[in-house]
């Protein structure tokens, strides 16, 4: 079973749109992290929240955590094909760092 | 620039040939995480180790072992390779307890058997 469910799978968006990306868990989550994944490359970190309630937001990527613990999204505003790519949402579960199984997003012009 | 370094990008192997892959960190993390990414099924935990000479079981150790001798280097050892281990594997590190920077990733290595 996913510990960490995440919605859409897959996301095509015209460039210029917003978008949102959710991750759920069943369980509070005590340090949740979105990365960032190039096709065929590695991960690269955009953020970490750990407070209920706490949002961060770099360049046009919004990323919030909710009240409960359980929930994130990531927002992109008025998106650009340099967004695209997959998303992943972590998390420290029982101390280890376990992932959602990414959502793909193409921005086409 | 913190960095996380795998070896190898791309790798062939042939079946039930002994596989190394190498990971090193250069930012003195205590913890360190082999990860291998499939379609459809996203990151899966293979090995983690919290210190020297220690290492835990992910959720996928099964045909893999591990090894670290040294703190910045961890090596995830496939001991008779089989194509069903052909995949993408990452590796990563991060400070104990976990810093605002997060776990830093490799860029990944492409292991095929054939």
């Amino acid at each position: 079973s996913q510990e960490l469910e995440q919605s859409p799978q897959s996301l095509i968006v015209q460039e210029g749109k917003n978008l949102t990306i959710n991750c759920t868990s069943s369980k509070t989550l005590y340090g949740l992290y979105w990365y960032k994944q190039k096709y065929g490359e590695g991960l690269i970190f955009l953020m970490m929240l750990q407070k209920g309630g706490e949002e961060k937001s770099h360049e046009k990527i919004t990323a919030k955590l909710d009240e409960k613990k359980q929930q994130s999204s990531l927002h992109i505003t008025a998106s650009q094909p340099s967004h695209a790519g997959i998303y992943l949402c972590g998390a420290d579960i029982t101390d280890k760092l376990i992932f959602g199984t990414g959502t793909r997003l193409q921005v086409f012009p | 620039d913190v960095k996380v370094t795998q070896s190898s990008r791309y790798l062939v192997k042939r079946t039930g040939e002994k596989v190394f892959l190498e990971c090193v960190q250069d930012m003195d993390h205590e913890n360190m995480f082999w990860y291998r990414q499939d379609p459809g099924l996203g990151l899966r935990l293979i090995y983690f180790s919290y210190d020297v000479k220690m290492k835990e079981k992910g959720d996928i150790p099964e045909g893999y072992s591990v090894s670290r001798e040294k703190k910045e280097r961890f090596s995830l050892i496939l001991e008779s390779a089989s194509t069903n281990q052909t995949s993408m594997y990452l590796c990563a590190s991060s400070s104990h307890p976990v810093g605002w920077n997060g776990y830093t990733f490799g860029s990944g290595t492409r292991l095929t058997v054939v």
